[in-house]
């Protein structure tokens, strides 16, 4: 079965920097797109960043262009996000999904926490 | 960006009757060449991550109950829960795939 496993959370001052990561497994990993969206505390979902199944082809949302970064090692069936010059509007709980048509499968979630 | 707007933001409904959930994007997302519709809508249940309920605006995912259906085309869809079941209540949200992905605000389903 698909399973998507973020890590990497955690709390950081503005300004700071983070990687994520997620750990796909239940299917071939190098076949798909892959996405980050985002989810701020009892707010709506944020589509941030996907990156083509070669990893060739990158597409950001404005509010992150510049600052973050994502990337993927089909060898290693994983999925990245560097999170660099983090601000207090970034703090949110992070998801990566599948891409398949849609968005189709989505991991639990890391939470990141931008505070000094 | 597309934009897209979900209303109402929140709506209560009795046990066993009908919610509908609409859902407009600032362009068409009707695709010309292949004549399908890049809407999705997801289900959001608390302290869970987003279940896809529905993609090409009305085709169901695999094991998604029949009462939840979607309609609508170019700029304005729908998702109906025909009969509200108790396991029904989360957020709501529509996305577009036409370009990148974009979401709704959602909206919250509560039993009356």
């Amino acid at each position: 079965q698909v399973q998507l496993v973020e890590s990497g959370g955690g709390l950081v001052k503005p300004g700071g920097s983070l990687r994520l990561s997620c750990a796909a497994s239940g299917f071939t990993f190098s076949d798909h797109y892959m996405s980050w969206i985002r989810q701020a505390p009892g707010k709506g979902l944020e589509w941030i960043s996907f990156i083509s199944d070669s990893g060739t082809s990158i597409f950001y949302a404005a509010s992150v262009k510049g600052r973050f970064t994502i990337s993927r090692d089909n060898a290693k069936n994983s999925l990245y996000l560097q999170m660099n010059s983090l601000r207090a509007e970034d703090a949110a709980v992070y998801y990566c999904a599948r891409e398949n048509i849609t968005s189709d499968y989505w991991g639990q979630g890391t939470l990141v926490t931008v505070s000094s | 960006d597309i934009v897209m707007t979900q209303s109402p933001d929140s709506l209560a409904v009795s046990l066993g009757e009908r919610a509908t959930i609409n859902c407009k994007s600032s362009q068409s997302v009707l695709y010309s060449s292949d004549n399908k519709n890049y809407l999705a809508w997801y289900q959001q249940k608390p302290g869970q991550p987003p279940k896809l309920l529905i993609y090409w605006a009305s085709t169901r995912e695999s094991g998604v109950p029949d009462r939840f259906s979607g309609s609508g085309s170019g700029t304005d869809f729908t998702l109906t829960i025909s009969s509200l079941q108790a396991e029904d209540v989360a957020v709501y949200y529509c996305q577009q795939f036409f370009s990148t992905r974009t979401f709704g605000q959602g909206t919250k389903v509560e039993i009356k």
